[in-house]
């Protein structure tokens, strides 16, 4: 079975562009979860899909993150405009929603410079 | 409220044995993960305990106390290959809180 896919693997942006970032879950999970680890800090949640519908976005830092998951399959995060702090390794994962367990992609790492 | 506390560093010397604890207060807890991550890579499950207990997987146990608020990793006969980080992080209602990941580094 492949894995979780994030694309790109690095990023490295101006500070007010915008970056995309792509997540493509395991075939078939439901369950599709953003989070972002800030160099030094822990991994924080940032929302919470089931299928298309936001479960949960209360880990949003503000209205400049757009995350989308159009038909339930792939999902997508939009920084727009990108600030210096938004700088860090964004995560994605899934998970079925009949067991517990959630796969990891190897995130991606966005610089804003 | 979620929140977890793991030591930040530790250092072990290749086959010996090692725990890393970790504590944790989260409301509607639903269970504890231990996740490895190697530098750049994905985090990747190592186990996940929601009765008290500890469960065994080979060189690796982990054991969760929920009264106490408290799980450890036990890494046994350690190997160059376990020099990671090691995440805990506790489950609550449809959400995974992490901890800050305790860096392991065993050394020859």
């Amino acid at each position: 079975e492949a894995g979780v896919t994030q694309f790109p693997s690095h990023s490295v942006i101006e500070k007010g562009q915008t970056v995309t970032l792509r997540c493509d879950p395991i075939s078939g999970h439901d369950n599709l979860y953003w989070y972002r680890r800030v160099m030094g800090k822990e991994i924080k949640f940032l929302l919470h899909f089931v299928k298309e519908s936001k479960q949960d976005e209360s880990g949003m830092p503000n209205n400049r993150f757009l995350a989308e998951r159009t038909g339930g399959t792939y999902s997508t995060l939009k920084v727009q405009p990108a600030e210096l702090e938004d700088s860090g390794v964004y995560f994605c994962a899934s998970r079925a929603s009949t067991n517990y367990g959630y796969t990891f992609g190897s995130g991606t790492r966005l610089t804003v410079v | 409220g979620q929140n977890i506390d793991q030591p930040t560093e530790m250092t072990a010397t290749e086959g010996a044995i090692v725990q890393i604890n970790c504590t944790y207060q989260t409301s509607g807890f639903n269970g504890l993960f231990w996740y490895q991550q190697h530098a750049g890579e994905a985090p990747t499950f190592l186990s996940y305990n929601v009765l008290d207990g500890l469960e065994e997987k080979g060189r690796f146990s982990s054991f969760l106390s929920r009264s106490k608020g408290y799980s450890y990793l036990l890494l046994k006969e350690l190997q160059m290959k376990d020099s990671a980080s090691y995440l805990c992080a506790s489950r609550g209602y449809q959400k995974v809180t992490f901890g800050t990941g305790t860096k392991l580094q065993v050394i020859p």
